[in-house]
């Protein structure tokens, strides 16, 4: 059974729409949620989480955590094409250094 | 943010000939760094845990045999794979913890892209 969940699996919206990135996910001991965005190379960080009710922002990102009902969405505004990629989910667990991937959701900006 | 580099970014191989990825941190020391394969259209898969000084751990179906990874430094880990075949074709992609605000991240590098003919 998975561990980390996003939804949708993928999405086509038009430039400028606004859109919302799921992620839930189901470990033993949370330690920390971070979002990626994959081109066609490897992924690169854009956040990560720890505590609940805090979101974290870069420009037209944004992400929020909730540790009550285990998970996490990542918000872009007024989206552009460069905004199209795989948006992957990661989890860590305490105790452990690996990360654990969700399937990703695959986001493509239409002009 | 912390580097971390590949090389090479692409290789094409024969069947049957062995492939040597190196996966470096250029700007922090890395006692752990964990390589990954990813297949088109799917997500990264954890394959093992590149340990400095000791031996790597596997994830269970990875065959250590087949995937040998060697952490000779503190910055530097690489992943052979040995007598590859077609399906060995994949995205491998590896990543080192950095330690910010007291929190674990993860840094990956560019990846390196293996065709195997």
């Amino acid at each position: 059974e998975d561990k980390v969940v996003q939804s949708p699996l993928s999405l086509v919206v038009h430039e400028g729409d606004t859109v919302t990135l799921n992620c839930s996910y189901e470990v033993t001991n949370f330690r920390s949620l971070l979002w990626y965005k994959q081109e066609k190379k490897a992924p690169t960080f854009l956040f990560m989480l720890t505590s609940s009710g805090i979101e974290k922002k870069s420009g037209r990102l944004s992400s929020i955590l909730d540790k009550k009902e285990l998970f996490s969405i990542l918000n872009i505004t007024a989206t552009q094409t460069g905004d199209s990629a795989v948006y992957l989910c990661a989890v860590g667990e305490s105790g452990y250094s690996t990360l654990t991937f969700g399937k990703g959701t695959m986001l493509l900006v239409s002009p | 943010g912390a580097v971390v580099s590949q090389h090479p970014s692409w290789v094409i191989c024969k069947s049957g000939t062995s492939v040597k990825i190196e996966c470096r941190s250029l700007d922090f020391q890395a006692t752990t760094m964990f390589w990954y394969r990813q297949f088109p259209k799917q997500s990264l898969m954890l394959m093992a845990t590149s340990n400095e000084g000791s031996k790597a751990t596997y994830e269970q179906g990875v065959e250590k045999d087949k995937f040998l990874i060697n952490h000779a430094s503190l910055t530097l880990s690489t992943l052979t794979v040995t007598s590859a075949h077609p399906e060995d074709s994949s995205f491998y992609i590896c990543s080192a913890p950095f330690r910010t605000s007291g929190t674990d991240t993860q840094y990956f590098g560019p990846g390196t892209r293996l065709t195997v003919l």
